[in-house]
């Protein structure tokens, strides 16, 4: 099965810096792959996501690369502000199937100092 | 976005009790998805639920432990039976994914064991 792998673990930024995750998975045939937010006491909610047919994709401050010969896909927020603090969840899931599991990353928790 | 609403939204158990957890959509779905999310950890799949026919479980969990309705396309349970400290944890409903679309979530259960 996937098995997808998510770095750091914990990331602390200034205000207004930029932050960086990245997440490696392991089967070629997974071909969708979505960042979830997790705020204390809430649900996952999906901030962006990303199809293999695509390279990059951005919405206003968040962005997700993915390289799929070196299987890896990456989240970029810039200019970090305190309500980015949360932990962040990447994902993998082989969308050629309905109900295909989705396979989450180990999360990473984001701290932005004021 | 189909909103997803969970009951109860957090709970205080003895050991050796069952507790229910109710997941309603506002929307007919044909997959419902139960997770697990222990303290710090990432969400770990129980089981699909499909309307109609007895659910999917992964590996480690049985449906002994874990008994799964879904009556409708609306809605669905999850049973922790026979309840011990180890089963504190977040419990997630989660509807959507296939055909490149994400999977969405309720905001959780948060389940203590006494």
């Amino acid at each position: 099965g996937e098995n997808v792998e998510q770095h750091p673990s914990t990331l602390s930024v200034q205000e207004g810096d930029s932050a960086v995750i990245k997440c490696t998975y392991s089967d070629s045939a997974s071909n969708y792959f979505p960042w979830y937010k997790q705020e204390l006491g809430k649900g996952p909610q999906l901030i962006i996501d990303i199809r293999s047919n695509v390279g990059e994709k951005k919405d206003q401050r968040i962005a997700v690369t993915l390289n799929k010969t070196a299987k890896h896909f990456s989240l970029h927020i810039t200019e970090t502000q305190p309500e980015d603090s949360a932990v962040y969840f990447c994902a993998a899931s082989n969308q050629r199937y309905t109900g295909n599991q989705f396979y989450f990353g180990t999360g990473t928790s984001l701290t932005v100092i004021p | 976005s189909a909103v997803i609403s969970q009951k109860p939204s957090r709970d205080i158990c003895q050991r050796g009790t069952s507790l229910t957890i109710q997941c309603q959509v506002d929307s007919q779905v044909t997959m419902m998805f139960w997770y697990r999310q222990q303290p710090g950890q990432s969400l770990t799949l129980i089981a699909t639920a499909n309307q109609g026919s007895e659910a999917t479980y992964e590996s480690g969990f049985v449906i002994d432990k874990f008994p799964i309705s879904r009556p409708n396309l609306t809605f669905s349970t999850l049973t922790v039976s026979n309840m011990s400290p180890e089963d504190s944890s977040i419990y997630l409903c989660s509807v959507g994914g296939g055909g490149n679309q994400p999977q969405h979530f309720g905001d959780g259960t948060r389940l203590s064991i006494l």
